[in-house]
């Protein structure tokens, strides 16, 4: 079974303290891993993806496979980061495309 | 920019009811989702549709139902709404192509079913 854990419900940080946002999967082949995030009052929308390799509002994220975790990291926290964020999981393509899984959310709260 | 468009934000019905939840995108993508997001549940799927008439449950379809008639539109139908379907739902769309793996979120429909 695939799955994606989200270890912290809550996570509250100070503006300018480094902030580091869990994810652990557990796959049975090479999946692609993803953040997704979701401002208030906002739609749901990409964060970045480890294909990409790159940093986002000063975000990353790296792949390690031996944890089997991608966690999303990013040094000096801001305000205007307050946000859900959800690790999401795709995995190999099947005839049917293939499905995301994703975990039950983060809530970060940037605090002034 | 991908658009995917939720016909209705807020929705309130009766148990029983047959409730209609509709989703657009205006990209040509051939994917198709429908997720439920629950506060301390995270997104959970209902079904998704990979082409036009085609359709697979995802982890919690009990209660639904989806259709695709086109490529642009899906419909989730609960056919008989009850209280713990209350909840917000997303539609959500992809490119076909394996490489351009991204999922693009409509606004959402929170739905209240009384």
């Amino acid at each position: 079974a695939q799955r994606v854990t989200q270890p912290e419900k809550l996570l509250s940080v100070f503006k300018g303290a480094p902030v580091e946002l869990k994810c652990n999967y557990s796959y049975s082949g090479s999946p692609e891993l993803f953040w997704y995030v979701q401002y208030s009052r906002q739609r749901l929308q990409l964060l970045l993806r480890h294909i990409s390799r790159e940093s986002i509002k000063g975000f990353t994220a790296d792949l390690n496979k031996g944890e089997t975790s991608f966690h999303l990291k990013k040094p000096f926290a801001q305000e205007e980061d307050s946000a859900m964020y959800y690790c999401a999981l795709s995995g190999e393509v099947s005839n049917t495309g293939n499905q995301f899984y994703f975990g039950t959310g983060t809530s970060l709260t940037v605090i002034p | 920019d991908v658009k995917v468009t939720q016909s209705s934000r807020y929705l309130v019905k009766r148990t029983g009811e047959k409730v209609f939840l509709e989703c657009v995108q205006d990209m040509d993508h051939e994917n198709m989702f429908w997720y439920r997001q629950d506060p301390g549940l995270g997104l959970r799927l209902i079904y998704f549709s990979y082409d036009v008439k085609m359709k697979e449950k995802g982890d919690i379809p009990e209660g639904y139902s989806v259709s695709r008639e086109k490529k642009e539109r899906f419909s989730l139908i609960l056919e008989s709404a009850s209280t713990n379907q209350t909840s917000m739902y997303l539609c959500a769309s992809r490119e076909g192509d394996s490489r351009l793996n991204i999922q693009y979120f409509g606004a959402g429909t929170r739905l209240s079913v009384l």
